[in-house]
């Protein structure tokens, strides 16, 4: 059973434009949302996240929106360059006191790739 | 490099044959975490270890795998008798405190190919 679905698995957007990747999550009491960037050869590594508290939350050209009704997250990188290129993966855990915050259960990954 | 290493970060093994993946966590992290991801997955939590304790191993799959974390040396996913759906890149992640606010360290992962 896939716990976090994300799509759409490839997106192909030119340089200075939005690309926006989603997700949704089936367990409620899933508290924490990470997204991780992961380019080729390497490990995923932090990009932004964001706690259910917020709707919504930015770090420089990367914003994070949060449906807690919808159970729904999403990615926007703003004014996309080439080197934003990678997989991104969103991911969902326990974060709370005593959670399983180390247990994160990704989604399947979105291969974004930046025309010049 | 200061980062999660792992080691081989390519290995090939025949059906049967034994797999062993390391995994030293970053300078001054004493908590390891090993994910899989299969082809076309996203990665999937295999085991939570602190020195010499294994504290979760809720997603370790119930034979051929084993995974140990030594007071001196590194972290070590054991794999007996290989088999075609054990290829799959395996990546350690470390972390400071456990779970630390949910930011896990990866390393560049250990790409095992089972022929």
């Amino acid at each position: 059973q896939q716990q976090v679905k994300q799509s759409p698995q490839s997106l192909i957007v030119q340089k200075g434009g939005i690309s926006i990747i989603n997700c949704a999550y089936e367990n409620t009491a899933f508290d924490y949302f990470p997204w991780y960037q992961q380019f080729p050869g390497k490990g995923p590594a932090l990009l932004i996240a964001i706690r259910p508290d917020v709707s919504e939350k930015k770090e420089g050209r990367f914003t994070i929106s949060f449906n807690k009704s919808a159970k729904q997250f999403s990615l926007h990188i703003m004014d996309s360059q080439p080197g934003d290129s990678a997989t991104y993966f969103c991911a969902a855990s326990l974060f709370g006191s005593g959670g399983s915050n180390y247990k994160l259960t990704f989604g399947k990954g979105t291969l974004l790739t930046v025309n010049p | 490099n200061a980062g999660v290493m792992q080691n081989p970060r390519h290995l090939v093994r025949r059906r049967g044959q034994e797999a062993r993946l390391r995994c030293s966590p970053m300078k001054g992290h004493s908590h390891v975490y090993w994910y899989r991801q299969l082809p076309e997955e996203g990665l999937k939590f295999m085991v939570y270890l602190q020195k010499e304790n294994i504290i979760d191993e809720s997603g370790m799959p119930k034979e051929r795998f084993s995974a140990e974390f030594p007071k001196e040396g590194p972290s070590i996913l054991r794999i007996q008798q290989v088999v075609r759906g054990d290829s799959a890149a395996y990546f350690c992640a470390s972390s400071p405190l456990r779970g630390y606010a949910g930011e896990l360290f990866f390393g560049e992962g250990s790409r095992l190919t089972v022929l």
